[in-house]
This record gives C-alpha cells, sequence and structure tokens, in this order.
C-alpha cells in the first residue's frame, strides 16, 4: 500500500526553470522527510518538517507542510544539471510497527 | 566522519542461494535499518534494528532476515533466492530511534539474481 503519492513521476526541466514537485496522502503527519537520491548513491536528507503550514527554505529548495499536515511540496527556483536526481518523501508512523514509509518519487532531469 | 558503508557494493547471485549483506553505521549509531528498492515498488522498509534487537519490521516473507552485533554493524541475509529479489538494498543508520531521527543511507548493494 503505497500511502504517499508523489506528483509527478517523472520531470524533465531546462536548466533555469522553476519547479513543484508534490507528496500527498490521506494520513497526517507528526513530521515528513524529504530526501535526494543521485544516481548509484543512496538518499540524502534535505530537510524535516513538523509544523502544520511550516515553510522551510534551502538555497534554492522550498519545502512547505501542509496546514493539515496531509502533505507537502517541494519547489525548486532556477533548476541546475546538480538538482538532477531522484526525490523522495518519508515519515515513519508512530504507531504499533512503526516503520518508514518512502513516497513513490519524483524523478528530476535537468538539461543543461 | 565516515558515512554508512555497505559490502559488497555487487553481487550475482543465482536463484536458490542465499546471501549476506553488510552494513556499518556511523559510529555513534545504533539504530540501522534495512530497505529494498526496486524500480516497480520503489523504497520499502525491511526491518530495523537498534541495541541488537529487532525493533520494527515491514512486510517481507521470512527469508528476509537480519541482526545487529553489540558494535551496531548489521547484517542481512535473504535465503532461497527468488529472481524477484533483484534490488538495491540499502542501509540508514540514526544515533537514535524515533520518528523525527534523519536517516543517513549507505549507497547500497546492488543484488543481481540470475
Amino acid at each position: 500500500t503505497q500511502l504517499l503519492k508523489q506528483s509527478p513521476q517523472f520531470l524533465s526541466i531546462q536548466e533555469g526553470e522553476n519547479l513543484t514537485v508534490y507528496c500527498n496522502s490521506s494520513s497526517v503527519f507528526s513530521s515528513l522527510q524529504w530526501y535526494r537520491q543521485e544516481p548509484g548513491e543512496g538518499p540524502v536528507l534535505l530537510v524535516t518538517v513538523v509544523t502544520g503550514g511550516e515553510v522551510k527554505k534551502l538555497k534554492r529548495l522550498t519545502f512547505q507542510f501542509g496546514d493539515a499536515r496531509k502533505d507537502s511540496s517541494l519547489h525548486i527556483t532556477a533548476a541546475q544539471p546538480g538538482d538532477t536526481g531522484l526525490y523522495l518523501c518519508a515519515y515513519r508512523t508512530s504507531n504499533t510497527g512503526n516503520q518508514f514509509y518512502f513516497g513513490t518519487g519524483t524523478s528530476l532531469t535537468v538539461i543543461p | 566522519k565516515a558515512g554508512v558503508t555497505q559490502t559488497p557494493r555487487y553481487l550475482i547471485k543465482t536463484r536458490g542461494q542465499q546471501v549476506t549483506l553488510s552494513c556499518s553505521p556511523i559510529s555513534g549509531h545504533r539504530s540501522v535499518s534495512w530497505y529494498q528498492q526496486t524500480p516497480g515498488q520503489g523504497l520499502q522498509f525491511l526491518f530495523e534494528y537498534f541495541s541488537e534487537t529487532q525493533r520494527n519490521k515491514g512486510n517481507f516473507p521470512g527469508r528476509f532476515s537480519g541482526r545487529q552485533f553489540s558494535n551496531s554493524r548489521s547484517e542481512m541475509n535473504v535465503s532461497t533466492l527468488e529472481l524477484g529479489d533483484s534490488a538495491l538494498y540499502l542501509c540508514a543508520s540514526s544515533p537514535w530511534t524515533g520518528s523525527n531521527q534523519p536517516q543517513h543511507f549507505g549507497d547500497g548493494t546492488r543484488l543481481s539474481i540470475l
């Protein structure tokens, strides 16, 4: 069961363009994490969002946690080829059998 | 500070064999989690170990098992390999266990089943 749905699944854009990727669920999260995975490597944590409505900026990346804590978005301004990778959102359940769930991922390609 | 180290990086096995993968966490990290990543299913949680005890387990058959040693190093074993076990197996460590703990991933072991 995919509890975290990401869109779009694939995205190919020109260098300098802006883009937004989304992470949606019907569940409420206490926190959400965003990771980027480059080819041949493991995912690397970008940010953790905790509070509904929270906005966090990491250079050209802006992360937003929905007010109801059911969704999140990642906006990249003036994309660069170095932004190419698989973007994953993830959360950890706090109930019995708590484990990390990762989203379906958005594969981003930035063309020079 | 050394990152998470996974060995081997690549492995080729045949159906019916078994395999053991190794993970050395970041020094001081006590939680180690294992994940399977495939193009069709994405990243799926296998299990988490903390202080040599399995804390959580994902929805995988009993052929998948693991253990953690007193130095926090972890191994994952898959028995009676099937073609569908071909995947990238990722290990992640964190200082503690908990919902806000960031996962520090290794670069994975690419397992191919012939």
